[in-house]
């Protein structure tokens, strides 16, 4: 059980597109979505929490415009990249809590993104 | 200073030894504690949980908890070359829904 799972795991876009990253709880309601970037051979970096049907709370420094978060349902969130640039690429990780997994945060396998 | 220091590594033991990983913390506010497992370009693996001070255990894996030292650590008996990873500690003031403040991890490597 608590298995969470990204879409895609893997893209490739050019400077100035935009791209989205589906993160999904496929066993439990996640009633809280975390967004994380992971640079090489470094630890995580929270970048922002959604709560279902809320506004995302963005840690500082990272900016809410560039990186549009949406949690519609207990199920879903995304992570809309912006008008990305080479700098934005990196590891993107979402993470779930719920209910029914109680205090435990479980990760999704991550998102590669490579902005070319 | 970080609030949470761990040991960067690289960690290398010979197959079959015991695998010893600790971290530190600064916010007395912390009471639930992770250990999560990283294989490279893939998402932490949850390992163990554990809440307030006190030893548990999973298996071939123990998590401790000190909370008066403000320290926490993780045994793995038995190592095996699966285990190669990067561990990463991670705590929080509260309950589900609470950000994680994490480690900055440690690569181990184990040598068959």
């Amino acid at each position: 059980g608590a298995v969470v799972s990204q879409h895609p795991s893997w893209v490739i876009c050019k400077s100035g597109t935009s791209v989205k990253i589906e993160c999904r709880s496929l066993d439990f309601q996640a009633t809280t979505m975390f967004w994380y970037r992971q640079f090489p051979k470094q630890s995580l970096m929270l970048m922002a929490t959604s709560n279902e049907g809320s506004k995302a709370t963005y840690e500082q420094g990272v900016e809410k415009d560039k990186f549009l978060i949406n949690h519609a349902s207990l199920t879903l969130s995304t992570l809309t990249v912006t008008s990305a640039h080479p700098e934005d690429s990196s590891f993107y990780i979402c993470s779930a809590s719920g209910r029914a997994v109680s205090h435990e945060q479980y990760f999704g396998p991550g998102t590669r993104l490579t902005v070319t | 200073q970080k609030e949470v220091e761990q040991d960067p590594g690289p960690l290398s033991v010979p197959e079959g030894a015991i695998v010893s990983l600790n971290c530190t913390y600064s916010n007395s506010a912390f009471q639930y504690f992770m250990w999560y497992r990283q294989y490279s370009r893939k998402g932490p693996e949850l390992l163990m949980y554990t809440y307030s001070s006190g030893n548990k255990e999973d298996g071939r894996f123990t998590a401790q908890v000190d909370k008066s030292s403000k320290y926490i650590s993780l045994f793995i008996r038995d190592s095996q070359p699966s285990d190669s990873a990067t561990y990463l500690c991670a705590m929080s003031a509260g309950a589900a829904g609470n950000k994680l403040t994490f480690g900055g991890g440690t690569r181990v490597l184990v040598k068959p």
